[in-house]
């Protein structure tokens, strides 16, 4: 049973568009959202989080949704550049469990120019 | 670095054989996480230290994988007698509070 999907195993968007990565969950105890990207042959680098708490947080071209009713996360990037090719994984943590993160099985996402 | 580093980055060994993967977490970091990745999909939890305290492996797949934290830094992964199923990039993080920090990962081929 996966806690964490991420539904669509790829996107390709063009330079200078928005990309929109989605991820739902099922477990309404998890109370910290992640984002990771990911390059090939190398360890995930965290992108961006948010709490439980709040609905939106922004860091530069990146922008993090939550919809707690609906249990959905999403990452906006824009605009989009071509080093943001890379494979993104979304990641959430539960309440009570010592910071174990449960992750999806991530999008590739492809800016084309 | 400043960074996770762990080693070997690759690694690979025949049916039956131990195998042992080092991590070195970011300095000062007290949280430390092991992670399997298999191919195409997320990275799933292992084990989890808090200082030299193995709080948490409820994610270890079988007897034969076993974690250290003896000093509370250096950690390493040892898995023996390895089976053909334990190919994957292994994952180390470490934490100070709630964003995890990951190395390069090693990835371990069983032949």
């Amino acid at each position: 049973d996966q806690q964490v999907k991420q539904n669509s195993p790829s996107l390709s968007v063009q330079e200078g568009r928005i990309s929109i990565l989605n991820c739902d969950y099922t477990n309404s105890m998890f109370d910290y959202f992640l984002w990771y990207k990911k390059y090939p042959a190398e360890g995930p680098t965290f992108l961006i989080s948010i709490s439980s708490i709040k609905d939106k947080n922004e860091d530069g071209r990146f922008t993090v949704f939550l919809n707690k009713s609906a249990k959905h996360l999403s990452l906006h990037i824009v605009p989009s550049q071509p080093g943001d090719s890379a494979v993104y994984f979304c990641a959430t943590r539960s309440t009570g469990t010592a910071s174990k993160l449960t992750f999806g099985t991530g999008t590739r996402l492809q800016v084309t120019l | 670095g400043a960074g996770v580093s762990q080693s070997p980055r690759y690694k690979v060994a025949k049916r039956g054989q131990d195998v042992a993967l080092r991590c070195d977490p970011i300095s000062g970091h007290v949280s430390l996480f092991w992670y399997q990745q298999a191919l195409g999909q997320g990275p799933e939890f292992l084990t989890y230290f808090q200082n030299e305290a193995q709080l948490d492996k409820s994610g270890l797949p079988s007897d034969r994988f076993f974690a250290e934290r003896p000093e509370g830094s250096v950690s390493t992964l040892k898995i023996q007698r390895t089976q053909q199923e334990d190919s994957a990039v292994y994952l180390c993080a470490s934490s100070l509070r709630e964003t995890q920090y990951f190395g390069p990962g090693t990835r371990l081929l069983v032949l």
